[in-house]
Order: C-alpha cells, then sequence, then structure tokens
C-alpha cells in the first residue's frame, strides 16, 4: 500500500518564476492538504482540497492555488515566487469518512523548493 | 498561531523513558489530542491520538490529565533513532495547527 507520494523531492527555482508542485495521495483517502515548513519552524497550513474543490485555506496570498484531479491526486501552484517562499512543502492526505475518532493526518516526504 | 504549548528541546539517555510534555489550555470538549514526529528531511509521522482516556500503541504511549488541558507522550525506551521534533495538536475535523514542537535529543 504506497503512501502519500510527492515530487519532484528537490525543485530550485528563480525570483518571479511559476512552479508547480504533485501529490498522490495514500490509498482509500480522498482529502489533500498542503503545509509549508520554513527552516527550523512548523509545518503552516496553505489549504485543503476535498471533491476537487477547495474547502479551507490559510492564511497564504493568491499566488498560492491548487487543484485536485477526480482520482483525488492535487497540485500546489506558487506565482511569481519570491525568496520567501524558499521552504519544504508538505502534502498530506486524510480520509473524510474518518473524522473524529479515527482521524489522521498522512505526509509525504515533502519538496523541497529553493528561490534564488 | 498553535493552540498547544511545548517545551523547545528535551534530553533523553539511550534506553530511559522519554517523557514529552504538552499544554492545551484552550482544547474543547470535541478536540482529540495528537502527537506527531518529524525526523529531519522527511514529513511528519503520526505517532499517538486520544481524546480522554490514556492510550498506548506499538510506538508510544499517551497520558491526558482528567481536565484535558495536558498531556504527556512517553517513549518507553528511547533509541538513537527517536531524535527527531515532536509536535502535540488539538484538532477535531479541522485543519491541523502545528506549533515549533519539541527537539528531543537522544545521546548515547
Amino acid at each position: 500500500d504506497a503512501g502519500v507520494t510527492q515530487s519532484p523531492t528537490h525543485l530550485i527555482k528563480t525570483r518571479g518564476q511559476q512552479v508547480t508542485l504533485r501529490c498522490s495521495p495514500k490509498s482509500g483517502h480522498d482529502t489533500v492538504s498542503w503545509y509549508q515548513q520554513a527552516l527550523g519552524q512548523g509545518p503552516q497550513f496553505i489549504f485543503q482540497y476535498y471533491e476537487e474543490e477547495e474547502r479551507q485555506r490559510g492564511n497564504f496570498p493568491d499566488r498560492f492555488s491548487g487543484h485536485q484531479f477526480p482520482n483525488y491526486s492535487s497540485e500546489l501552484n506558487v506565482n511569481a515566487l519570491l525568496l520567501g517562499d524558499s521552504a519544504l512543502y508538505l502534502c498530506a492526505s486524510s480520509s473524510t469518512d474518518l473524522v473524529g475518532a479515527n482521524e489522521k493526518l498522512f505526509f509525504g516526504s515533502g519538496t523541497q523548493l529553493s528561490v534564488l | 498561531d498553535a493552540k498547544t504549548t511545548q517545551p523547545p528541546s528535551m534530553d533523553c539517555a539511550e534506553g530511559r523513558a522519554a517523557n514529552l510534555p504538552c499544554n492545551h489550555s484552550t482544547i474543547s470538549g470535541n478536540e482529540y489530542v495528537y502527537w506527531y514526529r518529524q525526523i529531519h528531511s522527511q514529513g511528519p509521522q503520526y505517532i499517538i491520538h486520544g481524546l480522554k482516556n490514556n492510550e498506548t500503541n506499538e510506538m508510544a504511549s499517551l497520558i491526558i490529565t482528567e481536565d484535558r488541558k495536558s498531556s504527556t507522550l512517553i517513549l518507553p525506551h528511547a533509541t538513537l533513532r527517536d531524535t527527531a521534533v515532536y509536535y502535540c495538536i488539538d484538532n477535531y475535523g479541522q485543519n491541523f495547527v502545528f506549533g515549533p514542537g519539541t527537539r528531543l535529543s537522544v545521546l548515547p
């Protein structure tokens, strides 16, 4: 049973460019959340997708956008990259059917984005 | 902002129990207490969660006080591979809010 997979593992971009990160959720999961983790800090919630719609959003500008596909996989897009966007981007999946006693987030290993 | 507070760092001798505290001062009645850990350059890993009762699994034990305002994660026999950042989180059905966590160093 494959867990959460993310691609690519590392990426280098320059300021002003655009980037797309990809995530495949754990088998059986229908909800994907994206987090940004700066060096030395805990992960910060960007947004969550369910049924191909953005369901919740954290305090991130609209340069950050996403998409969820019918197979539940997801993309995170960041436009007009800034130096401060350099971070580890984590994808997490969960199942809406398991909210409450059985709810768990499963994380991928992340994409390390460096903006030069 | 994170709803929980944790000490920034702790040390533990290899083979001894590691007891990691967490304060949940604003936890609400239906929110569960979760613990995750993150080993360097990896995504956070689920450890354990509970509502009111103490819980145990193959990784750890979770002790929750009766008023649910604090919890303790116990790693009964810490190994060098348990060196990581440990996060405690209150949550029910919302996005998981991570604080800076506790950096646990297991020393040989």
